[in-house]
């Protein structure tokens, strides 16, 4: 079956700092891989996304590339915000109308 | 943009009511989702519908159950409200094709005392 595996958290960084969240997953074909974000007491907003293998997708300054040889999809960012607090969710699909599958979440807290 | 509007933000029910969560969404899409939320474990599917009248089981489907009677309707029913069902639902929408994301509501928070 599909799983998503993410590190653990919570991430503590200072403002301005790189982040990185890993993400590796395991799934049957070829899925197409998301990052979700999900802001305190919202629901998930989707954060930028990939379909195929070295697409990498960004929005917002963060990044992330989809490395089938690793099966990996790690969100990077160059220099986080306080306004980046939040938990970032990786999750992949396969087939049509299938859910998403998603990883247990990383929580990532920016201080001044 | 796609709005997936659940119907409340907050419920308070007592044990062994009926429970209605109600979704809309206004993109047409054929998918819709039911998520719940929990900390520690992460987002688990309940039930997801693929088309009007048609529905399947996630993962986590004992104790609920849905309807579809229209397109952009998905309603979530918990047939008598247990305790263990204090949770965070989420209501989602897509498009068939994998390589589409699904769109969430902002979740309704539950509480069954």
């Amino acid at each position: 079956g599909n799983s998503v595996t993410q590190m653990e958290g919570p991430v503590t960084l200072s403002e301005e700092a790189f982040l990185t969240i890993n993400c590796t997953y395991t799934a049957t074909g070829y899925p197409s891989l998301f990052w979700y974000v999900q802001y305190p007491g919202e629901g998930l907003q989707l954060l930028l996304k990939a379909t195929k293998a070295d697409d990498k997708g960004s929005n917002k300054g963060f990044e992330a590339t989809y490395r089938k040889e690793t099966t990996s999809f790690h969100l990077e960012k160059g220099s986080v915000q306080v306004s980046d607090s939040a938990v970032y969710f990786c999750a992949l699909r396969t087939g049509t109308a299938s859910k998403l599958t998603f990883g247990t979440g990383t929580r990532l807290q920016v201080t001044l | 943009d796609v709005k997936v509007t659940q119907s409340s933000r907050y419920l308070v029910k007592r044990t062994g009511e009926k429970v209605f969560l109600e979704c809309v969404q206004d993109m047409d899409h054929e998918n819709m989702f039911w998520y719940r939320q929990d900390p520690g474990l992460g987002l688990r599917l309940i039930y997801f519908s693929y088309d009007v009248k048609m529905k399947e089981k996630g993962d986590i489907p004992e104790g609920y159950s849905v309807s579809r009677e229209k397109k952009e309707r998905f309603s979530l029913i918990l047939e008598s409200a247990s305790t263990n069902q204090t949770s965070m639902y989420l209501c989602a929408s897509s498009l068939v094709s994998y390589n589409s994301p699904l769109h969430f509501g902002n979740g309704t928070r539950l509480t069954v005392t």
